[in-house]
């Protein structure tokens, strides 16, 4: 069965430290995989893909076929990046996209 | 194009009550999902539509909760009755399939039933 398994509800890290963010995932055929923010009072909306290999933010995930993860990294974290974070998966070329929990992420000055 | 356009914004209402909510898609788009989220379980996948069509629903809770996709541009979740534990922030997103994959949301419907 497809699953997204997201292990932290919160994350608080300090102003310029690294985070990282986890995400593991469960799926049989070729999944693609994303990540999606929501900062406070705006939408949902898509920060990066791994088919795309791009850092967006400062922020950049490696798709890891092996241990079936895609963790979302940033060296530097900055208050602005404080929102909830979701790791999201669909099948390749296919529909249905389904989400992990969610970690909040709070940066603290 | 403003997006995807949910309404309403907030509902309160009372248990056993009907609740209609509303999306439209972002023009061109020719996938509809709908969310529940939830501070336990994220979002939850609820059901979606392709080329108005219902491809998969079964992340539906139970009877109560219906949808519909009579046009292009126009969808509707509904819940009757209503119970408290339907008390859930609910998003529309749609979608280019065969795109990117990349879904847009709206700004979600907070739902609270008393």
């Amino acid at each position: 069965a497809q699953r997204v398994t997201q292990p932290e509800k919160l994350l608080s890290v300090f102003k310029g430290a690294p985070v990282e963010l986890k995400c593991n995932y469960s799926y049989s055929g070729s999944p693609e995989l994303f990540w999606y923010v929501q900062y406070s009072r705006q939408r949902l909306q898509l920060l990066l893909r791994h088919i795309s290999r791009e850092s967006i933010k400062g922020f950049t995930a490696d798709l890891n076929k092996g241990e079936t993860s895609f963790h979302l990294k940033k060296p530097f974290a900055q208050e602005e990046d404080s929102a909830m974070y979701y790791c999201a998966l669909t099948h390749t070329g296919g529909f249905k996209t389904i989400f992990g929990a969610g970690t909040r992420l709070f940066v603290k000055a | 194009d403003a997006g995807v356009i949910q309404s309403p914004r907030h509902e309160v209402t009372e248990m056993g009550q009907e609740v209609t909510l509303r999306c439209k898609p972002i023009s061109g788009h020719n996938s509809l999902f709908w969310y529940r989220q939830t501070m336990m379980r994220g979002l939850e996948l609820l059901i979606y539509f392709n080329n108005n069509v219902p491809i998969d629903d079964s992340g539906m809770p139970e009877d109560r909760f219906s949808a519909k996709m009579p046009n292009a541009s126009f969808s509707t979740l509904k819940i009757q009755p209503s119970e408290p534990r339907d008390s859930a922030v609910y998003f529309c997103a749609s979608q280019i399939s065969g795109g990117t994959g990349e879904l847009f949301f709206g700004e979600g419907s907070r739902l609270t039933v008393l």
